[in-house]
């Protein structure tokens, strides 16, 4: 039973366009999400995350939303660029303290074209 | 500012034999999560260290072992190979007040 999903495998949007990437996830007792993207032959870069206790996180050009009740996530990249292409997987906790562990979803690979 | 590094990057082993991964932690860092990545699928959590202690475990059999040194550097051994043992092996890192890890590019360990 996969605890964290993100449904598209892959998405491709034209640069300067919004991009949104979504995560459903199954455990009501998560509590804390993050967003990591990765580039070939590089491990996960953590880009952004977001409490239980907040709907919205905002870092730039990356914000995050969070739809308790429907147990889902997404990512959204206004605008979006060419080095924004990469694979980005969407994680969640059950806490976020030195004995926390995060699940993975499987990753969505974003292609933006110039 | 050195970042996770691992090492070997490749790895190339007999079923049954026995593997140790290495990791060093990013400048700062003192916990350290190992997780196991097949191909096309997300990171699954495998353990987590923090003060030479195992904090968290995954679902992962007891071939799977750690250890973390007081330099926060750590160690994933795993015992009796098997063919399913084949995947991108990645260690991350963190401080325990922050909020997302920092990943090796990981070790890439074939099971023949």
């Amino acid at each position: 039973d996969q605890q964290v999903k993100q449904n598209s495998p892959s998405l491709s949007v034209q640069e300067g366009r919004i991009s949104i990437l979504n995560c459903d996830y199954t455990n009501s007792m998560f509590d804390y999400f993050l967003w990591y993207k990765k580039y070939p032959a590089e491990g996960p870069t953590f880009l952004i995350s977001i409490s239980s206790i907040k709907d919205k996180n905002e870092d730039g050009r990356f914000t995050v939303f969070l739809n308790k009740s429907a147990k889902h996530l997404s990512l959204h990249i206004v605008p979006s660029q060419p080095g924004d292409s990469a694979v980005y997987f969407c994680a969640a906790s059950l806490f976020n303290t030195n004995a926390g562990k995060s699940t993975f979803g499987d990753g969505t690979t974003l292609t933006v074209k110039p | 500012d050195a970042g996770v590094t691992q090492s070997p990057t490749h790895l190339i082993k007999t079923r049954g034999q026995q593997v140790t991964l290495r990791c060093s932690p990013k400048s700062g860092h003192d916990t350290v999560s190992w997780y196991q990545q097949a191909l096309g699928q997300g990171p699954q959590f495998i353990f987590q260290y923090y003060e030479e202690e195992e904090r968290q475990r995954g679902n992962f059999p007891d071939r799977f072992s750690g250890h973390q040194f007081p330099n926060y550097s750590s160690e994933l051994n795993v015992n009796a190979l098997l063919l399913g043992d084949s995947a991108l092996y990645l260690c991350a890192s963190k401080r325990g007040t922050d909020y997302g890890y920092t990943f090796g590019s990981g070790t890439r360990l074939t099971v023949v």
